[in-house]
């Protein structure tokens, strides 16, 4: 069965290092969303792509980063963690405007 | 900017009860709506998808309702079960295909 996966599921981290958090779909879906979910926040979009090579800021860009080389992955790179960013990480995959988007098992990361 | 909002933040219900979450947004021009259901520390499972040229959609006992017009939405979930204690989130997609989720109703149905 097509599936979206996230990994790794938990991490630790230490300020100021770099992280890549990985996304990979099998739908070979062209959208795909990076959002954070955080207690009074709720899910905030961090970054997204239309397809390979195109990227987009969303609304909480600021400290992170993504690149799309083939449809089926999505890396989130933060450049240097901090503990602003400690959150749950969610990808999500659709196959264009008018489609539900589907989401993955999150990943938990804490920056100490 | 679209925000979009969900009454109420928590719900506790007896077994079986009918039920009706709302979600209402500022923005009408949406292209579609969609609700999940979010279990403690899982991720997102989609229920179902409105396009904003209908009015409504159904899945088994789940019944999702869009007023574009008004802003709002409605998930009325019957004869409800202990195991559809879950969070419940409404989000909206404007032009790009991206989602601005409401914070969540949690639901609670005891036994």
């Amino acid at each position: 069965d097509a599936e979206i996966t996230q990994s790794p599921r938990h991490k630790i981290t230490e300020t100021g290092r770099q992280v890549t958090l990985a996304c990979h779909q099998t739908w070979n879906h062209n959208n795909m969303f990076w959002y954070r979910q955080d207690l009074g926040h709720g899910l905030r979009l961090i970054h997204y792509s239309y397809g390979v090579q195109d990227t987009n800021k969303g609304e909480v860009s600021d400290g992170y980063s993504v690149s799309r080389s083939n449809t089926e992955d999505l890396p989130l790179t933060l450049e240097s963690a901090a503990s602003s960013q400690t959150s749950v990480y969610f990808c999500a995959s659709s196959p264009g405007e008018d489609y539900e988007q589907y989401f993955g098992p999150g990943t938990r990361l804490t920056v100490t | 900017k679209q925000e979009v909002t969900q009454i109420p933040a928590a719900l506790s219900v007896p077994e079986g009860e009918n039920l009706v979450l709302n979600c209402s947004f500022t923005d009408s021009a949406i292209y579609n709506l969609q609700w999940f259901r979010q279990d403690p520390g899982k991720g997102l499972t989609s229920l179902l998808l409105i396009q904003s040229s209908q009015r409504e959609q159904t899945s088994g006992r789940l019944n999702a309702s869009l007023d574009k017009s008004s802003g709002r939405s409605t998930l009325y979930i019957a004869a409800s079960q202990p195991g559809d204690s879950a969070t419940y989130l409404c989000a909206v997609s404007n032009a790009g295909n991206m989602l601005t989720f409401g914070g969540g109703t949690r639901l609670m149905v005891k036994p």
